[in-house]
């Protein structure tokens, strides 16, 4: 079955400087793969999605890129702000009816 | 403003009830899930619907139940089947169902965390 890894260790960034995160999957290539940012105690939120035809997706600071050979998805925020801190997910479609989450990396962006 | 909302936000059950988690969306949308967090891990689908009047498992439902009698409402009800359900549960809408070929993001409500004392 496929399975996402994400960074379980919390990633220190101090401010103004770029934060990478990584999802990485393990069997077949997705359709699709999706990051949403999620504050504690809160739901998450959609942020950007990349299709498996796509190398790269921005939206403001926010950069996603897909590599399907190494099975892997980075997130990249430019110009990182502490409000910038949160949990990220990343998430991809089974192939059937459902998304496969990741569990998630904690962003500490420092002032 | 359009969205989901979840109620309530805490909730403590003792052994043995049943409690019933609300879930409403004014989106519109067709699809609805519900997922369980616990901490470390991802998301876990507990069921999820398509249409009104009809709803499937997702991959950990033994203990749950839902309806979809309306398409704005989606309750959870956690039974006392449910052998560990405290956690953190996510109710979640999308255009239409999330899968290959349709790529919607879901949009969510801001979770129950439920505690069973």
């Amino acid at each position: 079955s496929q399975k996402i890894e994400q960074n379980s260790e919390a990633l220190n960034i101090q401010e103004g400087k770029t934060a990478t995160l990584t999802c990485n999957y393990t069997n077949y290539s997705p359709a699709y793969l999706q990051w949403y940012r999620q504050d504690p105690g809160r739901g998450p939120v959609f942020l950007l999605l990349i299709r498996e035809n796509e190398k790269e997706k921005r939206k403001e600071r926010l950069k996603v890129t897909f590599d399907t050979t190494l099975k892997q998805s980075l997130f990249h925020i430019t110009a990182s702000q502490p409000a910038d801190s949160a949990t990220y997910l990343c998430a991809l479609d089974s192939g059937d009816y459902q998304l496969i989450w990741g569990a998630g990396t904690k962003l500490i962006i420092k002032p | 403003d359009g969205g989901i909302t979840q109620s309530p936000k805490y909730l403590f059950r003792k052994e043995g009830q049943n409690v019933t988690l609300s879930c409403e969306q004014n989106l519109n949308h067709d699809a609805m899930y519900w997922y369980r967090q616990d901490p470390g891990q991802g998301l876990r689908l507990i069921y999820y619907s398509q249409i009104v009047n009809d709803f499937q498992k997702g991959d950990i439902a033994e203990g749950y139940s839902v309806s979809r009698e309306k398409k704005e409402s989606f309750p959870l009800t956690v039974t006392s089947a449910q052998k560990n359900p405290t956690a953190f549960y996510l109710c979640a809408s999308s255009i239409r169902l999330a899968g290959a070929l349709n790529t919607g993001e879901l949009f969510f409500g801001e979770g129950s965390r439920l505690t069973v004392l």
